[in-house]
């Protein structure tokens, strides 16, 4: 079976500029999350969607990032004005929902902020 | 808050031998306990998985335990290989909140 696509795998942009990331989760996974990975950190969640419902975007910084997943299968993470502090790894990660199911996570998109 | 903490942040193991890594969590509503490998530039692999109504979960060299009065995991690799060299993550969730939370990692070297 496919694993979580995700792109682009790198970006290098300047703060104040506005950028997108694409995820494809695993067929048949009704449930996506997005993480942000600062370097020597744990993965933390941003968004969590429930085919297209947003389950969980408590810790989302609103006013520059946004997400959506109009079908209920892709997803898109968009930041708009990018500040230094979002340099980071960005990763979508997908699970079945239903009970205790493994996250299964793509490979991620480094982002830098110049 | 930290609610889910790896305080090793490194550890060095000779192969053949025994390598644990130690988690310890704070939020008592955490029911499912997962482990994490990841290579640089790659995402995480999902390893082994423990839920709260067991206390050892075993899948061939990989072993975790849980110790819920202690909220603590922990997590065996016997034997130690060099292919293990990784960062592990030890992540929680919990039934009204399936998204995990991580810890920061241990980075484990195997040593040939």
């Amino acid at each position: 079976e496919a694993g979580v696509a995700q792109s682009p795998r790198y970006k290098i942009i300047e703060k104040r500029q506005s950028v997108a990331f694409w995820c494809n989760p695993i067929s048949g996974h009704a449930t996506l999350y997005w993480y942000q990975q600062i370097l020597g950190q744990g993965p933390k969640l941003l968004i969590q969607f429930q085919n297209n419902g947003v389950v969980d975007d408590s810790q989302l910084p609103k006013d520059r990032f946004s997400a959506e997943r109009l079908k209920g299968v892709d997803s898109t993470l968009k930041i708009q004005p990018a500040k230094l502090e979002d340099s980071a790894v960005y990763l979508c990660a997908s699970s079945s929902g239903q009970g205790w199911q493994p996250q299964h996570f793509g490979d991620g998109t480094r982002l830098s902020i110049l | 808050d930290q609610q889910v903490k790896q305080n090793s942040p490194s550890l060095s193991v000779q192969e053949g031998r025994i390598s644990i890594l130690n988690c310890d969590y704070t939020n008592s509503m955490f029911d499912y306990f997962l482990w994490y490998k990841k290579y640089p530039a790659e995402g995480p692999t999902f390893l082994i998985s423990i839920s709260s109504i067991k206390d050892k979960n075993e899948d061939g060299r990989f072993t975790v335990f849980l110790n819920k009065s202690a909220k603590h995991l922990s997590l065996h690799i016997v034997p130690s290989q060099p292919g293990d060299s990784a960062v592990y993550f030890c992540a929680a969730s919990h039934t009204g909140r399936r998204a995990l939370t991580f810890g920061s990692g241990t980075r484990l070297q195997v040593q040939p």
